[in-house]
């Protein structure tokens, strides 16, 4: 089975530019999330689709990030201008409904 | 705030020790727990699981059980080895699903 597939795995940008990241799921997987993870710090959601509805994007930051799931498969975020701070590993996942999430290996981004 | 709750790290234990990492979260009614792991350079992996009250989930010699009466699933294994080195997640699932901060694991020959 083939497992989350996300791209690219690094991304070194200029504060002020912007930046897509694209994430296949696990064929079947109703469930996909955005996380964003700092060096030393754990995974912080930052939205969670159930097929292309949004169940949770309560601490996604609105004025620059923005995400959208095409036909409840593919999905994308987009960080619109870019910050310092942005940087870090942006994660998405996949799971069944209620069940286990698979993660994907991940999107390095670098601000400078 | 934050949802789960685990111990501070860096934990350095020698091979063969005990292994607690304690992990609380908070939630309405009956969330499912579980553990991730982290080796080095690689992604996050599920490690076990358990879903309702009283459940234990056990995996690779590592056991958590599911303690509703005290919101907690703490993490043990009664011998870890050196690749048990990695970093240690907590997560609750109640609609969303939220992770704590992690506690990093070092076994030492």
């Amino acid at each position: 089975e083939a497992g989350v597939a996300q791209s690219p795995r690094y991304k070194i940008i200029e504060k002020r530019q912007s930046v897509a990241f694209w994430c296949n799921p696990i064929s079947g997987h109703a469930t996909l999330y955005w996380y964003q993870q700092i060096l030393g710090q754990g995974p912080k959601l930052l939205i969670q689709f159930q097929n292309n509805g949004v169940v949770d994007d309560s601490q996604l930051p609105k004025d620059r990030f923005s995400a959208e799931r095409l036909k409840g498969v593919d999905s994308t975020l987009k960080i619109q201008p870019a910050k310092l701070e942005d940087s870090a590993v942006y994660l998405c996942a996949s799971s069944l409904v209620a069940e286990e999430a698979f993660f994907g290996q991940g999107t390095r981004l670098t601000v400078v | 705030g934050n949802s789960v709750t685990q111990m501070e790290g860096p934990v350095t234990l020698s091979e063969e020790a005990f292994l607690t990492i304690n992990c609380t979260y908070t939630a309405t009614g009956y969330p499912s727990l579980f553990w991730y792991v982290q080796y080095p350079g690689e992604g996050l992996q599920l490690l076990l699981k358990a879903t309702k009250a009283d459940d234990k989930g056990s995996n690779k010699g590592f056991e958590a059980t599911y303690r509703k009466e005290t919101t907690s699933f703490h993490l043990e294994k009664g011998s870890v080895q050196v690749s048990d080195s990695a970093v240690y997640f907590c997560a609750r699932r109640q609609g969303n699903l939220i992770f704590g901060k992690g506690t990093k694991l070092s076994v030492k020959p």
